[in-house]
């Protein structure tokens, strides 16, 4: 049974570039949360999905948005890309509505210079 | 929004005894909160969590306490060993949001 996934491990961009990270959840999980988790801080809520559509946000810009996929995929997108940016990004996901166990995947690092 | 405030920041500890790191949250309609072990350049993982109609939960050397009057929750460790050495992260949540609010961290080195 795979666990959640993502791509890339690592990435690399310079201010004002845009990124598309991607997440695969765990088998059978239908619910996709994003979470930034900057140096030495607890990751921090950016936005769920569920059945395609986002369904809460937490306090980060417009340039942050996201997609989610039939197959329960979700990725991630960043536009005009600020130093600030620089954070582990993590997904995790859930199995249906009721439950609120978050699986977490091992994250992709972005480094924007 | 919720808040959730977590201390010590850093607990170190020989091995053998006991670690406890607490956490007091603000939204009274929280009632999820689980604790996560994420090691250095690794996923957080969910070790033990509970839910607002359990006071407590044990799980072999780690238990929770929840004190939902005072808004506030713990973590203990028993018996620590050299590789229960990372950082703990208590989150809070209520049912439909389910957006985790995480605490700030705890490093606990456990000392041979």
């Amino acid at each position: 049974d795979a666990g959640v996934t993502q791509s890339p491990t690592h990435l690399i961009k310079t201010r004002g570039q845009q990124v598309t990270l991607r997440c695969s959840p765990k088998s059978g999980h239908d619910t996709v949360s994003w979470y930034q988790q900057a140096l030495g801080q607890g990751p921090q809520f950016i936005f769920q999905y569920y059945e395609e559509e986002e369904r809460q946000r937490g306090n980060f810009p417009d340039r942050f948005s996201g997609h989610q996929f039939p197959n329960y995929s979700s990725e991630l997108n960043v536009n005009a890309l600020l130093l600030g940016d620089s954070a582990l990004y993590l997904c995790a996901s859930i199995y249906g509505t009721s439950t609120d166990t978050q699986y977490f995947g091992p994250g992709t690092r972005l480094t924007v210079l | 929004g919720e808040n959730v405030e977590q201390h010590p920041s850093t607990l170190s500890v020989q091995e053998g005894d006991s670690a406890v790191i607490k956490c007091t949250y603000s939204d009274s309609a929280s009632n999820y909160f689980p604790w996560y072990k994420q090691e250095l350049g690794k996923r957080p993982q969910l070790i033990i969590d509970i839910r607002s109609n359990v006071g407590e939960k044990k799980d072999q050397r780690i238990a929770v306490t929840l004190n939902k009057t005072a808004k506030h929750f713990s973590l203990h460790i028993t018996e620590t060993q050299p590789e229960d050495s990372a950082v703990y992260f208590c989150a809070a949540s209520s049912t439909g949001r389910r957006a985790l609010t995480f605490g700030s961290g705890t490093r606990l080195q456990v000392q041979p």
